[in-house]
């Protein structure tokens, strides 16, 4: 059983679209991330959620809007897809807000932008 | 900000020897947490291993250990006996206690030679 699943696994798309990733867990997790990764491999922590609560959201332009409509589930919605979006962005989940708890990750959704 | 430090970008050793990858930090918290997390080129990211800085004692899974110098800052993972399926890019990770967040090094890139 996926612990972390996200869809799309590969989205390719236009400059100025809108879309959406999912991702779902099922290990009753209820902190849940969206990590963006880039060109180079660096990763970096975009949004965070506990509970449907927002908790952490970094510098990220307003385009992306994260939606949280349970604690299982935590989206990833782009407007007005840019070139530098193309990245890699996973999904991660773990058991509450304890620091030493790891970090559960999905496969990673690769975002192409022509 | 706390940051993690990865100063080898790539490296390679040969089946079934032993090779360390390196990690620093910077923090001016007492209690955190370090890990170290594998993403092979199927883009997984898989936990190896983890280590509260409360705990002297280096963690050690199977043939992953680590070496941590918590007053020098360093969080080195060793690897005995390397495998094939070792391969992989290999990130350090810091979290703060009472943090949500993973701070994550730059990756270093690990080929395991025949």
């Amino acid at each position: 059983d996926t612990a972390v699943s996200q869809t799309p696994k590969y989205l390719v798309t236009q400059m100025g679209n809108d879309k959406s990733i999912k991702c779902e867990q099922n290990l009753g997790h209820d902190t849940m991330y969206w990590y963006k990764q880039d060109s180079k491999k660096f990763l970096k922590i975009m949004f965070s959620y506990n509970n449907k609560e927002l908790i952490i959201n970094e510098t990220v332009p307003n385009r992306f809007s994260p939606k949280s409509p349970d604690k299982a589930h935590l989206n990833l919605h782009i407007n007005s897809l840019e070139l530098g979006d193309s990245a890699v962005y996973f999904c991660a989940s773990s058991l509450g807000h304890r620091s030493n708890q790891p970090q559960h990750f999905g496969d990673g959704t690769r975002l192409s932008i022509l | 900000a706390q940051t993690v430090t990865q100063s080898q970008p790539e490296m390679s050793v040969q089946e079934a020897e032993t090779v360390t990858l390196s990690c620093t930090y910077d923090t001016s918290e007492s209690d955190y947490y370090l890990f170290w997390y594998k993403q092979p080129p199927s883009r997984q990211m898989i936990l190896v291993i983890r280590q509260e800085a409360y705990k002297q004692q280096n963690a050690t899974e199977n043939r992953f250990s680590v070496n941590f110098q918590k007053a020098a800052k360093s969080f080195s993972l060793k690897i005995s006996d390397s495998q094939l399926g070792d391969a992989a890019m290999y990130f350090c990770a810091y979290t703060g206690a009472g943090s949500y967040q993973l701070t994550f090094g730059k990756g270093t890139k690990l080929s395991v030679i025949p």
